[in-house]
């Protein structure tokens, strides 16, 4: 059973271009999250989404930030014209039904976003 | 809203010695789930253990437990003969079980290193 797959791992983009970050949850699993880790830090949460919802986008940044999952495909994190304070380490995690699995949830192994 | 405070950015042990690493959090809810994660520096994090709120025995996982204490909203990780394996940053984190699917809130981590 594959875990949270996140792609790319890691992503080199100039200032003022855009990030494209892909979460495919585990298998069986309706609900994606995103966080967003700076050097040092904890994770700070961004975003909940459930298929073709945004359920919580109270940690998004108001601007250039946006995330969807639709209802075929990877759930997709957005980042437009691109600064050097985006750069950080982004981890997905799913978590099954409410109540099923005990809510725990798994995390991807990250993507890591350097605006140069 | 919910916090989670851990105190001790840096700890370190003797292989083979126990640790302690602590973490307290506060709520006004009395449901929840309180997990530890790893984060080696691999990055990916990795669940070491987890807590539901109404059950009152410690949880274990092997060389892992937990001291939980409700009533100070304290939950401590414990790690017993500690192995170089086990050098990593630690993340306590606090999930509501009131609301379905709620996201993880974390502290900004314990950084562990292990002496051989």
């Amino acid at each position: 059973n594959a875990g949270v797959m996140q792609n790319p791992r890691h992503l080199v983009r100039r200032r003022g271009q855009e990030a494209r970050l892909r979460c495919s949850p585990m298998k069986g699993h309706s609900h994606v999250y995103w966080y967003r880790q700076l050097p040092e830090e904890g994770l700070k949460f961004m975003v909940y989404l459930q298929k073709e919802n945004i359920i919580d986008e109270s940690g998004m940044p108001k601007e250039r930030f946006s995330a969807e999952f639709p209802k075929e495909g990877p759930s997709i994190l957005r980042i437009q014209q691109v600064v050097r304070g985006d750069s950080a380490a982004y981890f997905c995690a799913s978590s099954p039904r409410t109540g099923a699995s005990g809510n725990t949830i798994y995390f991807g192994e990250g993507s890591w976003l350097t605006v140069v | 809203a919910q916090t989670v405070t851990q105190s001790q950015p840096e700890m370190s042990v003797q292989e083979a010695e126990t640790v302690t690493l602590s973490c307290t959090y506060d709520t006004s809810e009395s449901d929840y789930y309180l997990f530890w994660y790893k984060q080696p520096p691999s990055r990916q994090m990795i669940l070491v253990i987890r807590q539901e709120a109404y059950k009152q025995q410690n949880a274990t996982e092997n060389r892992f437990s937990v001291n939980f204490q409700k009533a100070a909203k304290s939950f401590s990780l414990k790690i017993s003969d500690s192995q170089l394996g086990d050098a990593a940053m630690y993340f306590c984190a606090y999930r509501s079980a009131n609301s379905g699917n709620t996201p993880l809130v974390f502290g900004k981590g314990t950084r562990l290193s292990v002496i051989a």
